[in-house]
C-alpha cells in the first residue's frame, strides 16, 4: 500500500509570499487531515476534510490559510501571504471513515521556512 | 479541557531498559488514546492504541497503561534498544476525530 504523499519536501519563501502544498492520501482514504508541526511541539489540526467537504476548521487561520480538496482525493493548503511564524513542518494524514478504523497514517511532511 | 499533557520532555536510557512516558487529560469525552512515534524527517507512525473499557495494552516490547479514574495513560518500552531512539507523541481523541497530541518526549537510548 503507497503512503500518504506530499510535495515539496522543502521550501524556503520570504515573508508575505504565497506558498502551496500537496497531499496525496492513500487510496479510498476518505478522511483527509492538515497538521502544522512547529519545530518542538506536537502536531496541531488545521482542517479535516470528509471527502471533499469541510468537517473542522476551527484552528485554520483563515486569514491567510486557505485549502481545498478537489474530487475529494488530492488536496492542497494554501498560506498567502506568509509570516515568520508559519515557519513549520505541515503534515498531511489520512484514514478511512467509519468509527472502527482510527489509525491515521501522515506523510512526511513539507518543511516551510519563512525568512 | 483540549489539552494532553506529556512529560518528562526528554529521556535517556541505556540498551535494555525500561522507558517510560506519561500523559494526562482533561476532557472525560476522549475515547481513543494512541501513541505515535516519530522519526526525525518522518511523520509519525501510529504505534500502539487504547480504548479506555481496558487498563493494559501490550505489543511486543511497547505496553500502554491506562487510569481512567486518574485520567492517565502511559508508554512502557521494554528492553529499550537504540532503534527506539525517536521522538513520542500520546495523542487522544473522541470517535477518532480531530486528534490532540501533546508536546513529546525525545527519547534516546545509549548503546
Amino acid at each position: 500500500e503507497a503512503g500518504v504523499a506530499q510535495s515539496p519536501r522543502y521550501k524556503i519563501i520570504e515573508k508575505r509570499q504565497s506558498v502551496a502544498f500537496w497531499c496525496n492520501p492513500i487510496s479510498g482514504h476518505a478522511t483527509l487531515y492538515w497538521y502544522q508541526q512547529i519545530l518542538g511541539q506536537g502536531p496541531k489540526l488545521l482542517i479535516q476534510f470528509q471527502n471533499n467537504g469541510v468537517v473542522d476548521d476551527s484552528q485554520l487561520p483563515k486569514d491567510r490559510f486557505s485549502a481545498e480538496r478537489l474530487k475529494g482525493v488530492d488536496s492542497t493548503l494554501k498560506i498567502q501571504p506568509a509570516k515568520l511564524e508559519d515557519s513549520a513542518v505541515y503534515l498531511c494524514a489520512s484514514s478511512f471513515a467509519g468509527r472502527r478504523s482510527y489509525g491515521y497514517t501522515f506523510g512526511s511532511g513539507t518543511r516551510l521556512t519563512v525568512v | 479541557q483540549q489539552q494532553v499533557k506529556q512529560s518528562p520532555q526528554s529521556l535517556i536510557v541505556q540498551k535494555g531498559g525500561i522507558s517510560i512516558i506519561n500523559c494526562a487529560y482533561e476532557n472525560t469525552a476522549f475515547d481513543y488514546f494512541p501513541w505515535y512515534q516519530q522519526f526525525p524527517g518522518k511523520g509519525p507512525a501510529l504505534l500502539i492504541a487504547i480504548r479506555p473499557d481496558v487498563s493494559e495494552k501490550k505489543e511486543g516490547r511497547f505496553t500502554i497503561s491506562f487510569n481512567k479514574s486518574a485520567k492517565q495513560f502511559s508508554l512502557h518500552i521494554m528492553d529499550s534498544q537504540p532503534g527506539d531512539s525517536a521522538t513520542y507523541f500520546c495523542a487522544a481523541s473522541i470517535n477518532g476525530q480531530n486528534f490532540v497530541f501533546g508536546p513529546g518526549t525525545r527519547l534516546s537510548v545509549l548503546p
